[in-house]
């Protein structure tokens, strides 16, 4: 069946611009996971989403970054007034079931902010 | 003490060997356990879980020691194509999952 697709692939922005990422989950996957990227570390936990209730946002490194999702469909992050230091692979995955279940990942977006 | 610690090697192994990675995680209440692999450039994806009892998948090991607080991952029989970053995840509490920064592991003829 379908992954978790996420676009665009690449994104080039200007530092102060603004970048809205899309994330589409698998079918049926109620809980979603924003993750941050650089390069050669980690992954940095950013927003977590399970149905209709209110989202975990503690990963959020600041106000600049925002993340919605509507019931179990769609999750778009947007990072307003973009820095150098946003530059990174955002990555979303989904999960089938809330609680600390199995996670699957989309390609993810290549973020450069010049 | 980070959340979940893995050593970042690289681990450089010839084909046809047997390697080992340990992950230690601080909270001592976590409920599940992970093991991801990340080929250069791409997305994580799935190893296998870790169950209690330790959990075998083909040539790949997973154990969990709650009372020491680690989960471990064994190779048997290197291929090349095995070479990749190993993550350890840790379900901390219910919905928050902890990635380890990985282990880089390469596979030589």
């Amino acid at each position: 069946g379908a992954g978790v697709s996420q676009s665009p692939s690449n994104k080039v922005t200007e530092k102060g611009k603004d970048v809205e990422l899309r994330c589409d989950p698998i079918s049926g996957h109620t809980a979603l996971y924003w993750y941050r990227q650089r390069l050669g570390q980690g992954l940095e936990f950013l927003i977590y989403f399970q149905g209709n209730s209110a989202p975990d946002k503690s990963g959020l490194p600041s106000d600049r970054f925002s993340a919605e999702r509507t019931g179990e469909s769609v999750s778009t992050l947007t990072i307003q007034r973009t820095q150098q230091e946003d530059s990174a692979v955002y990555l979303c995955a989904s999960s089938p079931r809330q609680g600390g279940y199995e996670q699957y990942f989309g390609p993810g977006t290549r973020l450069t902010v010049t | 003490r980070k959340e979940v610690e893995q050593d970042p090697g690289p681990f450089n192994v010839p084909e046809g060997a047997t390697v080992a990675f340990n992950c230690t995680y601080s909270n001592s209440a976590s409920q599940s356990f992970f093991w991801y692999r990340q080929d250069c450039r791409k997305e994580p994806k799935l190893l296998m879980s870790v169950y209690s009892s330790g959990n075998e998948d083909g040539r790949f090991t997973a154990q969990l020691n709650r009372a020491s607080q680690y989960i471990s991952l064994l190779i048997r029989d290197s291929k090349l194509s095995d070479s990749a970053t190993y993550l350890c995840v840790v379900n901390m509490n219910n919905n928050d999952m902890r990635f380890g920064a990985g282990t880089r592991l390469t596979v030589k003829p």
